[in-house]
């Protein structure tokens, strides 16, 4: 079975702080990792996604892969009471499979 | 652009019912897909196009048909429904291939049975 785990949270964060949201990923195959964030009620959209070992950047946003410990997390910079949502890690290990983790909710206080 | 459309937004069945829930992009993209959203899970894929008359199963595919007779559309069939179906229902579509896209998300249809 293809698992896909984070922690479910809630992560509860103080505003203009770093978020940490963590995934781990059981497919040696998978090739490509995507984090997606979904507002209550809401469908998922995609914050970035990241193929190859080590950080990828984007905005106040980093993406850190490291396929050896089956490890990618992301890292939210200067957090902001909208950026509460639940953040979806997905991973993919072939042309169209694509496996979610449960999510964990993110909550920024002002 | 409306993106990906769904409908109903809202459903209750009961059991043993049938019913159609319609998806429709207007992005050309050849690759759709229908996930289910059981609360406080993750997204399960169901079935998944890569074009029209195209389909394959994902990964919890028991209990829903499929089909693909355009490019826009990709409706998902649910026959006989059982409370075990009770959940969120999402379509996306993508530009290429899940492994190397974005997908982009319908807003959803919330089915109840009962």
């Amino acid at each position: 079975q293809k698992e896909v785990e984070q922690n479910s949270g809630p992560l509860s964060v103080p505003e203009g702080a770093i978020a940490s949201l963590n995934c781990t990923y059981s497919d040696r195959g998978s090739q490509s990792f995507f984090w997606y964030r979904q507002y209550s009620g809401k469908s998922p959209e995609l914050i970035m996604f990241i193929y190859s070992n080590g950080d990828k950047e984007d905005g106040r946003f980093t993406a850190q892969l490291n396929k050896a410990s089956q490890y990618v997390s992301l890292l939210i910079r200067d957090s902001q009471p909208s950026d509460s949502a639940t953040y979806l890690c997905a991973v993919s290990d072939n042309n169209n499979d694509m496996r979610f983790g449960a999510g964990t909710r993110l909550t920024v206080k002002p | 652009n409306a993106g990906v459309t769904q409908t109903p937004k809202f459903r209750i069945l009961k059991i043993g019912q049938s019913m159609t829930l319609q998806c429709t992009q207007d992005m050309n993209h050849n690759y759709m897909y229908w996930y289910r959203q059981d609360p406080g899970m993750g997204l399960k894929l169901i079935y998944y196009s890569v074009g029209a008359g195209i389909t394959d199963k994902g990964e919890v595919p028991n209990g829903y048909n499929v089909s693909r007779s355009t490019t826009e559309d990709f409706p998902l069939r649910l026959e006989l429904a059982a409370p075990s179906q009770t959940s969120v229902y999402f379509c996306a579509s993508s530009q290429g291939q899940a492994v190397l896209s974005e997908q982009y998300f319908g807003p959803g249809t919330r089915l109840t049975v009962t």
